[in-house]
């Protein structure tokens, strides 16, 4: 699987735009794009994935640039309850299940 | 609808001795992980089960490590002889398969912790 950049840290707003980049300049062509986040305490929560077009859902969007080598995730109005470590992972899909997480971003929303 | 179930939340032992963490993934979900995460660390995978085929233990970081799952469903992560780095909180995540597009769904832990 590609490796992942992603800065360590960011902050936000409440209520303005959080938008957490991500590198994965070795991507290949067979390789999703996968975000999760971790609140303290708790477990990893899938937000979203995309292979090329940009993704949208009830949680967040995801902006792939048209070479594939870096990714957006954006949440549209951020909330106190979105601070968390956002990971931001690659894998092909039809090879065994495990996830390989890097060391993620942790996202500060301020009120 | 239930998510993953993981018992106990935190567990203390002292060194030596043997622990089991228990696993409930979601009804349906044939595909079954553990991850593991020290302090100040990611998370780390261990073992995955897919249906009826041989588990994935290519993460278990030891020979005391060992992992089962009855029936397709509860899984039981064993611990020989705990060691000191042995302590992390121990994750355990399912998905209606192995691989493909479908997410995984995690619990929210075992908090182990080795005296």
């Amino acid at each position: 699987d590609a490796k992942t950049t992603q800065p360590p840290s960011m902050d936000c707003a409440e209520g303005r735009a959080a938008n957490l980049p991500c590198n994965h300049s070795t991507i290949s062509g067979n390789e999703y794009v996968y975000w999760y986040r971790q609140i303290h305490s708790q477990g990893p929560q899938y937000i979203i994935h995309g292979l090329k077009n940009n993704e949208t859902n009830e949680m967040a969007s995801l902006i792939i640039t048209e070479d594939r080598k870096s990714s957006t995730l954006i949440l549209p109005h951020a909330t106190l309850r979105d601070t968390a470590v956002y990971y931001c992972i690659v894998r092909v899909n039809n090879q065994g299940g495990k996830l390989i997480f890097g060391q993620g971003t942790e996202l500060s929303v301020k009120p | 609808g239930a998510g993953v179930s993981q018992s106990p939340s935190n567990k203390v032992t002292e060194k030596g001795k043997d622990v089991e963490l228990r696993c409930d993934p979601i009804s349906g979900h044939t595909a079954l992980y553990w991850y593991r995460q020290s302090l100040g660390q990611g998370l780390e995978f261990l073992i995955y089960f897919q249906g009826n085929s041989a588990p994935d233990k290519s993460g278990l970081p030891s020979d005391r490590f060992s992992a089962e799952r009855t029936g397709g469903s509860v899984s039981t992560l064993t611990i020989q002889r705990t060691q000191q780095e042995d302590s992390a909180v121990y994750l355990c995540a399912s998905s209606l398969a192995a691989g493909g597009l479908q997410p995984q769904h995690f619990g929210d832990g075992t908090r182990l912790s080795i005296l």
